[in-house]
């Protein structure tokens, strides 16, 4: 199947940073990404739909000044976590999908541990 | 909005014997099912995918069924081995997938 890598697989970091973690496509064009989140022994909650060169579109109750999602081109969309804090910290998963394609990939996921 | 319901939350058994994972849906609409196993700490492992219009696929000891008017998909797994200890997630496929809540499995060796 198709490869979707995640950067960085592990990240700790401080309450009030910002934090940056990356969603690429290695063998295919992801015109739409999504971004999930997880927290411990829950299920994977959507965040947001990114397409490719528009705004994403957030899920209700997600922050999108606070989660910023840019799908720049069509092998990578990268999420921001600005000024994290504690209760960020999840396991967060991409999924990409390419055009005309309806299975999704997904990403090994990025955990998030603030400080 | 679509929901997806897995049953059981949590499911104990002893090695080598054959389970059933279940999974419901709301809304009938969907691209396809996908079954999911996710270790402790780990990201996603696709196990099998059932598009809308087919009606269950088979790998190795795992075969999963799809029912579209019912909003129904099991897994099937055979001879349960302690290694398939993990939790078991379903996901329908439209616009959006969304995810189950899982099923976490723990064979007893």
């Amino acid at each position: 199947g198709a490869v979707v890598s995640q950067h960085p697989s592990w990240v700790i970091c401080k309450s009030g940073t910002s934090v940056k973690i990356e969603c690429r496509s290695l063998d295919f064009q992801a015109t739409t990404m999504f971004w999930y989140r997880q927290f411990p022994k829950q299920s994977l909650m959507l965040m947001a739909t990114s397409n490719e060169g528009s705004k994403a579109t957030y899920e209700q109750g997600v922050e999108k000044d606070k989660f910023l999602i840019n799908h720049a081109s069509l092998t990578l969309s990268t999420l921001t976590v600005t000024s994290a804090h504690p209760e960020d910290s999840s396991f967060y998963i991409c999924s990409a999908r390419g055009s005309g394609v309806r299975e999704l990939f997904f990403g090994e996921g990025s955990r998030l541990t603030v400080l | 909005k679509q929901e997806v319901t897995q049953i059981p939350a949590a499911l104990s058994v002893p090695e080598g014997e054959n389970l059933v994972l279940n999974c419901s849906f709301t809304d009938s609409a969907i691209y396809n099912l996908q079954w999911f196993r996710q270790d402790p700490g780990k990201g996603l492992t696709s196990l099998l995918l059932i598009q809308s219009s087919q009606r269950e696929q088979t790998s190795g000891r795992l075969n999963a069924s799809l029912d579209k008017s019912s909003g129904r998909s099991t897994l099937y797994i055979a001879a349960s081995q302690p290694g398939d200890s993990a939790t078991y997630l379903c996901a329908s496929g439209g616009f959006k997938t969304i995810f189950g809540a899982g099923t976490r499995l723990f064979v007893k060796a």
